[in-house]
């Protein structure tokens, strides 16, 4: 089946520690995003990628990095930096052009301690 | 950053009764969506609007894309309990490269 895949599922780190989230995606998308959901919150941009080995800030980058070697693939790292690291995690992927709607996976929830 | 003004923020349904939520913007959006969030998954896609003007449905679901592009509504017909979760608007700039604003977010409880 086509869809995007993320994990783990659940998360757990001591503060001071970077922690890797992955995503993959068979869906040939050329485009994939990062996403952090808070309680009560919408989903706010973590980082975007439209092509291979190019990425953009989204609008909440501090604390986190990405990379894209591959189109599949698109992980996010959370590093010591990041204040408030707790969060549900989404990642997403689609096509940068119009009438393509984002597709998610189910989310990893990491929890900083 | 632009914003999405989502309402309600949350609402308690009975079985049957018929449910409205809407989303607005003083931006002009290319293209309108809605997710349905289930508790600790991923958005999942409802329906995607892609003209002003545009009446979609999904079953028991109808979405409409506003003829001044600045606003979405979606309606929930005779809801039942699997309607409940978190419905987000998603809307999509005219001029911008793909990315997506989302609203805060709807929250569909049953009543007690």
């Amino acid at each position: 089946d086509g869809g995007i895949t993320q994990s783990p599922k659940y998360l757990f780190r001591k503060e001071g520690q970077n922690v890797t989230l992955s995503c993959e995606q068979n869906l040939n998308h050329d485009a994939m995003y990062w996403y952090r959901q808070d309680p009560g919150q919408g989903l706010r941009l973590i980082y975007y990628s439209q092509i291979v080995n190019d990425f953009q800030k989204g609008d909440i980058a501090e604390g986190y990095s990405v990379s894209r070697e591959k189109k599949e693939s698109f992980p996010l790292t959370v590093t010591s930096a990041q204040k408030n690291p707790t969060a549900f995690y989404l990642c997403a992927s689609g096509q940068p052009s119009y009438n393509s709607p984002l597709h998610f996976g189910n989310g990893t929830r990491l929890t900083v301690t | 950053g632009q914003q999405l003004n989502q309402s309600p923020q949350s609402m308690f349904i009975q079985e049957g009764e018929d449910v409205s939520m809407n989303c607005t913007s003083s931006s002009i959006f290319n293209t309108w969506l809605w997710y349905k969030q289930d508790p600790g998954e991923g958005p999942v896609l409802l329906i995607a609007l892609y003209k002003a003007g545009e009446l979609t449905s999904n079953g028991r679901l109808t979405a409409q894309f506003g003829i001044t592009r600045k606003d979405s509504f979606l309606n929930i017909s005779a809801s039942i309990p699997s309607d409940v979760g978190i419905y987000f608007c998603a809307g999509q700039l005219k001029g911008s490269q793909g990315n997506l604003i989302f609203g805060k977010g709807t929250k569909l409880s049953v009543k007690p």
